[in-house]
C-alpha cells in the first residue's frame, strides 16, 4: 500500500459528461501529480502541485481542470468528456521539494462510452 | 528537449536468469534524478529503484540495480535472477531538477515476461 488514495476506482460514464476524480496523497506529503496512462500515449503528465498551488502543467486539455485543497487532497475534474478520455488516471504524491520518488495510487479506470 | 527512451516494448527472459531493460534519456539540465517503476497487471506503479545525477556510484536495491552511464544517457535496469512474479510493465522517468519545475517524465514502458 502506498498510502495514496484514490476514489473512484472505476467509472463509467457518457460522452458530454462531467466527472471528479479525488486524491488523497501520503500523509505529509506536499506534492500532487495528475497522471494519464492510455494504450496508445503511455504516461502522460498532466499537472503538479505543491502545497495548494499549481506548479507545473503538462499536457493537460482545457476541457480538465485540477486543484489541491487546503487538507492537500486534490481532485482532477473532467468535463465535456470524450470516447479519447477514457484511460487509468493516476495521482501521485511525493514530499515536494526533491528528487524523491513518487508514490502513486492505484488509480481511477475512466471509460466513456 | 526532455525525453525518455524505451526502445523495447517487449522482452523475454528465463526464470532465475537476469534480463536488463534498456532506458535513454535526454536532458540538458545539468542535474536530474531517475528512476525505474514496476506495473503489473493489477495496474498500480509500484516504486524500484533511484538514482541521482551525481551520484557515483551504480544504485541497487535487492535484486534491481541500475546501470548508470551518464556519458551516454543511459540508465538501465538489471533485475538479477528473474522470477515470475518480474513479469509486468516497467517504466524508465526522468525527474530534471530545474528549478520551480517538479515534472516527472516517463518513457514508454518495456514488457517483461518471465518463462518458467
Amino acid at each position: 500500500d502506498s498510502g495514496v488514495t484514490q476514489t473512484p476506482k472505476h467509472l463509467i460514464t457518457a460522452t458530454g459528461q462531467r466527472v471528479t476524480l479525488r486524491c488523497s496523497p501520503r500523509s505529509g506529503d506536499l506534492s500532487v501529480y495528475w497522471y494519464q496512462q492510455s494504450l496508445d500515449q503511455g504516461l502522460q503528465f498532466l499537472i503538479h502541485y505543491y502545497n495548494g498551488e499549481e506548479r507545473a502543467k503538462g499536457n493537460i486539455l482545457e476541457r480538465f481542470s485540477a486543484q489541491q485543497f487546503p487538507d492537500l487532497h486534490s481532485e482532477l475534474n473532467l468535463s465535456s468528456l470524450e470516447l479519447g478520455d477514457s484511460a487509468l488516471y493516476f495521482c501521485a504524491s511525493s514530499v515536494g521539494t526533491g528528487g524523491e520518488k513518487l508514490f502513486f495510487g492505484s488509480g481511477t479506470q475512466l471509460s466513456v462510452l | 528537449a526532455q525525453k525518455i527512451t524505451q526502445t523495447q516494448p517487449g522482452m523475454f527472459v528465463q526464470e532465475k536468469e537476469a534480463v536488463t531493460l534498456d532506458c535513454t534519456y535526454d536532458t540538458s539540465d545539468p542535474s536530474y534524478g531517475l528512476f525505474w517503476y514496476k506495473q503489473p497487471s493489477s495496474g498500480e506503479m509500484i516504486f524500484l529503484i533511484y538514482q541521482g545525477s551525481y551520484d557515483q556510484q551504480n544504485a541497487t536495491e535487492g535484486r534491481y540495480s541500475l546501470n548508470f552511464q551518464k556519458a551516454r544517457k543511459s540508465a538501465n535496469l538489471v533485475i538479477s535472477a528473474s522470477q515470475l512474479g518480474d513479469s509486468a510493465m516497467y517504466f524508465c522517468a526522468m525527474r530534471p531538477h530545474t528549478s520551480g519545475t517538479y515534472k516527472y517524465i516517463f518513457g514508454t514502458g518495456t514488457r517483461l515476461k518471465v518463462l518458467a
